[in-house]
C-alpha cells in the first residue's frame, strides 16, 4: 500500500540552527501539506502546496518557514533559525484531491524535532 | 470562526463492547468531515469520512454519525478490539478545502 515517508524519525538541533525535514507523498498525489503537533496537543495545520506554489498557510507558518518540492519526489519543511517552541512532532500529508466535499489526507509517520 | 472539540479525553471500553467517540464542532458551513486513529509514535490514519449532505456513514466495524442540527458527530466502533487502542481525532475541513482543523483527540483505551 502506498504511504508517506519521513526522514528523519528524529531531528535534534540546536536553537539557532536551521533544519530541513524531509518528505516522500504518496505518487499520484498532487496535494501535499504540513502539520505540527506539540506533545499532547492536538493536530496543527502549518502549510498546503500545489503545483509549486504555497496555497494555504497557516498563522504558525511565518518568515522562518519554507517549503519547497526540489524534485519529482521529495517535499520539503525548512525552518532557517529555530527557537526551542519549535519542538514538535512534524506530519506530512498528501491527497489526490482536495475540496470542501472530499479531501482524505494520508500522513506520514512523522519527525519528532527536538530544539535544545 | 472554525473549531473542532472533542467531548471526553478518555475513554476506556472492554474488549467486545462497543466505542462511541464524540466531537463537537462550531462552524455550521462545514461541509466535511474525516475521522483520524493516531497510535503511539505514529502518524494520523484516515479512517472514515462523512460529507454534510449525509447523516450516516458505515465502515468496516465503524459508523459516522453526523447530526448538523446540535453540530455533532461520533464515531462507533462496533466490538473493541485491543487493536482499536489509539487516540481518535475529528477533523473538519477549512473553508478553503486545504486545511484540516482537528479537534483535541480522545484517547481509547481497550481493556480486556
Amino acid at each position: 500500500e502506498p504511504e508517506v515517508t519521513q526522514t528523519p524519525s528524529h531531528q535534534v538541533t540546536q536553537m539557532g540552527q536551521e533544519v530541513i525535514l524531509r518528505c516522500v507523498p504518496i505518487s499520484n498525489h498532487l496535494y501535499f501539506y504540513w502539520y505540527r503537533q506539540i506533545l499532547g496537543q492536538k493536530v496543527e495545520f502549518l502549510v498546503s502546496f500545489y503545483n509549486n506554489e504555497i496555497s494555504e498557510k497557516s498563522e504558525i507558518f511565518d518568515d522562518q518557514f519554507s517549503v519547497e518540492r526540489p524534485d519529482g519526489s521529495n517535499f520539503t519543511l525548512k525552518i532557517r533559525s529555530t527557537k526551542l517552541e519549535d519542538s514538535a512532532m512534524y506530519f506530512c500529508a498528501s491527497s489526490e484531491v482536495r475540496g470542501r466535499a472530499k479531501n482524505i489526507q494520508y500522513f506520514g509517520a512523522g519527525t519528532r524535532l527536538s530544539v535544545l | 470562526g472554525e473549531s473542532v472539540g472533542l467531548h471526553l479525553p478518555t475513554l476506556s471500553v472492554q474488549e467486545g463492547d462497543n466505542s462511541i467517540i464524540n466531537c463537537a464542532y462550531s462552524n455550521s458551513a462545514s461541509d466535511y468531515f474525516i475521522w483520524y486513529k493516531q497510535e503511539s509514535g505514529k502518524g494520523p490514519q484516515f479512517i472514515i469520512d462523512i460529507r454534510s449532505n449525509m447523516d450516516k456513514r458505515q465502515g468496516q466495524r465503524v459508523t459516522v454519525l453526523l447530526n448538523k442540527t446540535v453540530k455533532h458527530l461520533s464515531l462507533q466502533i462496533a466490538a473493541t478490539q485491543p487493536g482499536d487502542s489509539a487516540v481518535y481525532f475529528c477533523a473538519e475541513i477549512s473553508n478553503s478545502g486545504y486545511a484540516l482543523n482537528f479537534g483535541k483527540g480522545t484517547s481509547l483505551l481497550v481493556t480486556p
